[in-house]
């Protein structure tokens, strides 16, 4: 089966940009999650989205937000991009929560 | 919220030495999962716990869930080069979103 697929794989964008991330689930998975990880940092939650619906949202400002298509694909979008947004977003999904799969993710650099 | 707390955050080892990363949660949990990130990749699905005092092994790791169910542990013996990664617990309570602890980063001495 295919795994999860995220693109692009790496993005450059400006200070103050909008960026959009892209996450394929594995198919027949309804849930989708999306991670930030900073540089050697941990995962910090981000949304989870689940039969089209937001179920959870991590600490982040407004300017991070999604969607879930009817096909249970993703968008992350990060508007007025800081810096600090410099990091790798990982997308995964699963069966009904159970085990996570991960994509290889997109490393979202802010000059 | 749940929390889920993960020591230590870095350990080096020798070669051959044995390694340990704890995981302890501020909520019982349904159960627990144990994810592997190497250099430059995404965390992988090691293993899952469900039940009370659970231990599971797979050839040289060796994982277990507590009694209370909300502390987990991973250990490897005889570490090799190939071990190296950052080790996550994460847990989950109910019908709830994993919570991943902060990660245990192994770096091995060949």
């Amino acid at each position: 089966e295919a795994g999860v697929t995220q693109s692009p794989t790496h993005l450059i964008k400006t200070r103050g940009q909008q960026a959009t991330l892209r996450c394929s689930p594995i198919s027949g998975h309804t849930s989708v999650y999306w991670y930030q990880q900073a540089l050697g940092l941990g995962l910090q939650f981000l949304l989870w989205y689940d039969e089209g619906e937001e179920r959870n949202r991590g600490n982040f400002p407004p300017r991070f937000s999604g969607r879930q298509f009817p096909n249970y694909s993703s968008e992350l979008n990060v508007n007025a991009l800081e810096l600090e947004d410099s990091a790798l977003y990982l997308c995964a999904s699963s069966p009904e929560g159970i085990r996570y799969t991960f994509g290889s993710g997109t490393r979202l650099t802010v000059v | 919220g749940q929390q889920v707390m993960q020591i230590p955050q870095y350990q080096h080892v020798q070669e051959g030495e044995d390694f340990t990363t704890y995981c302890n949660s501020s909520t019982t949990l349904s159960n627990i999962q144990w994810y592997k990130q190497r250099p430059g990749g995404h965390p992988v699905f090691l293993i899952q716990l469900v039940k009370s005092g659970e231990v599971k092994k797979q050839k040289r790791l060796t994982f277990q869930f507590g009694e209370a169910k909300k502390n987990s542990s991973l250990h490897i013996t005889a570490t090799q080069t190939t071990d190296v990664g950052t080790y996550f617990c994460a847990g989950q309570a109910g019908a709830q979103k994993l919570v991943f602890g902060q990660g245990t980063r192994l770096t091995i001495n060949p």
